[in-house]
């Protein structure tokens, strides 16, 4: 089955230390994009990649780095530069037409800041 | 600037009654998309319908409805004897001329048996 895989589901983090995510999705789709999600404020976009070896700033890319090598992966690293890292991760990613793409979601992954 | 506004942050109601989820949008795009997504406990974000600037015709599937109304900019989804299973957040997206899609803060919908 096509889908998105992200990984670790859980994870937990000591100040100061970087973490990454994990994004492999399988369905050959042009696009990818990082989102946050916090209680009571949505999706923040953080990090979206039209083709490999190109991404671009979201609006809360601060703290954050990603990288496109291989169209299927799209990694994010969280770094000790993000103050209040601790929250709700979700990759999706898009094949590109006409404008018209649904974004297909993996199931997240929750980072915790101890 | 694009903008979703889903100014109802949380609602309940008692199975089988309706409940309509509000999406007020901004863009200045003539051409755009909007989108509602299903957030249940498990976290992932189900699609559950497009729709394009150009084509204002109200979409129903089974015990959902659309209604989507340039007029007033806006993009209304109504559930029909609501069932505990729809229990869950709910997400209005918009998309312009951009890559960026534009997502509402999410409205939770609570239905108690």
């Amino acid at each position: 089955d096509g889908g998105i895989t992200q990984s670790p589901k859980y994870l937990f983090r000591k100040e100061g230390q970087n973490v990454t995510l994990s994004c492999e999705q399988n369905l050959n789709h042009d696009a990818m994009y990082w989102y946050r999600q916090d209680p009571g404020q949505g999706l923040r976009l953080i990090y979206y990649s039209q083709i490999v070896n190109d991404f671009q700033k979201g609006d809360i890319a601060e703290g954050y780095s990603v990288s496109r090598e291989k169209k299927e992966s799209f990694p994010l690293t969280v770094t000790s530069a993000q103050k209040n890292p601790t929250a709700f991760y979700l990759c999706a990613s898009a094949i590109y037409y006409s404008g018209a793409n649904v974004l297909t979601f993996g199931a997240g992954s929750r980072l915790t800041v101890l | 600037a694009q903008k979703v506004t889903q100014a109802q942050t949380e609602i309940s109601v008692v199975e089988k009654e309706d409940v309509t989820l509000d999406c007020v949008y901004e863009t200045r795009d003539t051409t755009y998309y909007l989108f509602w997504y299903k957030q249940p406990p498990s976290g992932e974000l189900v699609f559950l319908i497009r729709r394009n600037s150009f084509d204002e015709q109200n979409e129903i599937s089974g015990r959902y409805s659309w209604n989507f109304q340039k007029s007033t900019s806006s993009f209304n989804f109504t559930i029909t004897a609501s069932q505990v299973v729809d229990s869950a957040v709910y997400f209005c997206a918009l998309k312009g001329g951009t890559y960026k899609y534009i997502f509402g803060t999410g409205t939770r919908l609570k239905v108690l048996a």
